[in-house]
């Protein structure tokens, strides 16, 4: 069955700190990935994704992620946070065209000043 | 319409009573997705519509609930019946054709039974 592990359902950390929030998938075929983000009372919105192509996928407000297929892994990273950045973060996972998205069951980033 | 639009945004029903949410999807996307997400947890795959193919509704909870959608355009989730644990947001997804794993959400509705 298709899955999604995050690491952590809360991380803390300082503004202008690195920001790491990590995603494993279960795959035994290449995935499509990507990360959501939801802000406090807003809808979900796309972040970033992988298709194909190059692993390294930037996305907005400076947030990247690398597919690491010996890994299984697609961990988020942000150089700096800034305190705009607290919000709810989801990995997601589709392994076929078409098929449904499969959802982590997300972090929850918090920013301290 | 300019995004995903979900109605109505919040939902207070007695223990037993039927809900009928509706989403209308963004124009001309011909997937739609509906997911739950419970207090402090991930989003719940419910049910996902795919142009006229069959949908997968391998993800609906039980058989109180069941959704429907209109050729590519509204759709309507239904829960018979309800009980205190379906309370949750409920929240629908539109994609196009050619980006079909790339999901607009609504804003969701928030479901309470009582």
């Amino acid at each position: 069955a298709q899955s999604v592990t995050q690491l952590g359902s809360h991380v803390s950390v300082s503004e202008g700190a690195l920001v790491l929030l990590r995603c494993n998938y279960s795959s035994s075929v290449p995935p499509y990935l990507f990360w959501y983000v939801q802000y406090p009372n807003q809808g979900l919105q796309l972040l970033l994704k992988y298709t194909t192509g190059a692993t390294l996928v930037k996305g907005i407000n400076g947030f990247e992620a690398e597919f690491k297929k010996s890994e299984t892994s697609f961990h988020l990273t942000k150089p700096s946070a800034h305190m705009s950045d607290a919000a709810e973060y989801f990995c997601a996972v589709s392994y076929i065209y078409g098929n449904k998205l499969v959802f982590g069951a997300g972090t929850i980033l918090r920013v301290k000043s | 319409g300019a995004g995903v639009s979900q109605s109505p945004s919040n939902k207070v029903t007695e223990k037993g009573k039927d809900v009928e949410l509706r989403c209308d999807p963004i124009s001309g996307h011909t997937a739609l997705y509906w997911y739950r997400q419970r207090l402090g947890q991930g989003l719940e795959f419910l049910i996902y519509f795919q142009g006229n193919s069959a949908p997968d509704k391998s993800g609906l909870p039980s058989d109180r609930f069941s959704a429907e959608r209109t050729g590519e355009s509204v759709s309507t989730l239904t829960i018979q019946r309800t009980q205190q644990e379906d309370s949750a947001v409920y929240l629908c997804a539109s994609s196009t054709r050619d980006r079909v794993n790339e999901a607009f959400f609504g804003q969701g509705t928030r479901l309470t039974v009582v």
